[in-house]
């Protein structure tokens, strides 16, 4: 099976310490995407990336958060100095650029304690 | 501000009746529209997808309907089965970027 993967699956942190995921896209996909669900909503736009380029940000993601994909393959999504609001599932998807549908990973649920 | 909505949080179905999933957007840029269904502990899954240009899309069992002048779209579920339970959310696109996500209508079909 060659879907979006994701490690680790589950992480629990204690508040103040830094956490890194990563994703791992689709071959064939130049863009990834990291999106954040919490209970009872939808998953929430973080940024995306084509190719090796970070093409947009939301306000949401804070200076505490920092997402890369330094060779246009997988991507890193690092949360430094965690806060309890942090805990959440977070997505990872990829996509071709020439493509709506994104195809998304299992997800890294995180927990602060 | 929610520019997409799915008001209603849960919908009950027996098997083998039709599903019927609502959703509402309120901004005009959106121009594809998808359905993606989700399964506790996983990813959501792409399930159907439908651009600003069309009023139908079908695939199987799963059919799309966008009425653009109300700007509601909605999932239609024919039979419905008891392996279609799952949380459905609806998405928006504004071109080859971002989706935005409603928050979701459980759906439950009973034997």
């Amino acid at each position: 099976d060659t879907g979006v993967s994701q490690n680790p699956r589950h992480k629990i942190t204690k508040r103040g310490q830094n956490v890194t995921f990563r994703c791992d896209p689709i071959s064939e996909h130049n863009r990834l995407y990291w999106y954040r669900q919490t209970l009872g909503q939808g998953p929430e736009f973080l940024t995306y990336f084509q190719n090796e380029a970070q093409l947009e940000k939301s306000r949401l993601l804070s200076d505490r958060f920092s997402a890369e994909r330094p060779k246009g393959s997988f991507s890193t999504l690092e949360i430094q100095r965690t806060e309890q609001g942090d805990s959440a599932m977070y997505l990872c998807a990829s996509s071709s650029s020439d493509r709506h549908e994104q195809y998304f990973g299992p997800g890294t649920r995180l927990t602060v304690t | 501000d929610q520019q997409v909505k799915q008001n209603s949080p849960s919908l009950s179905v027996q098997e083998g009746r039709i599903s019927i999933l609502n959703c509402d957007y309120t901004n005009s840029m959106f121009d594809y529209f998808l359905w993606y269904k989700k399964y506790p502990a996983e990813g959501p899954t792409f399930l159907i997808s439908i651009s600003s240009i069309k009023d139908k899309n079908e695939d199987g069992r799963f059919t799309v309907f966008l009425n653009k002048s109300a700007k509601h779209l909605s999932l239609h579920i024919v039979p419905s089965q008891p392996g279609d339970s799952a949380v459905y959310f609806c998405a928006a696109s504004p071109g080859f970027q971002k989706l935005v996500f409603g928050t979701g209508t459980r759906l439950l079909v009973s034997p």
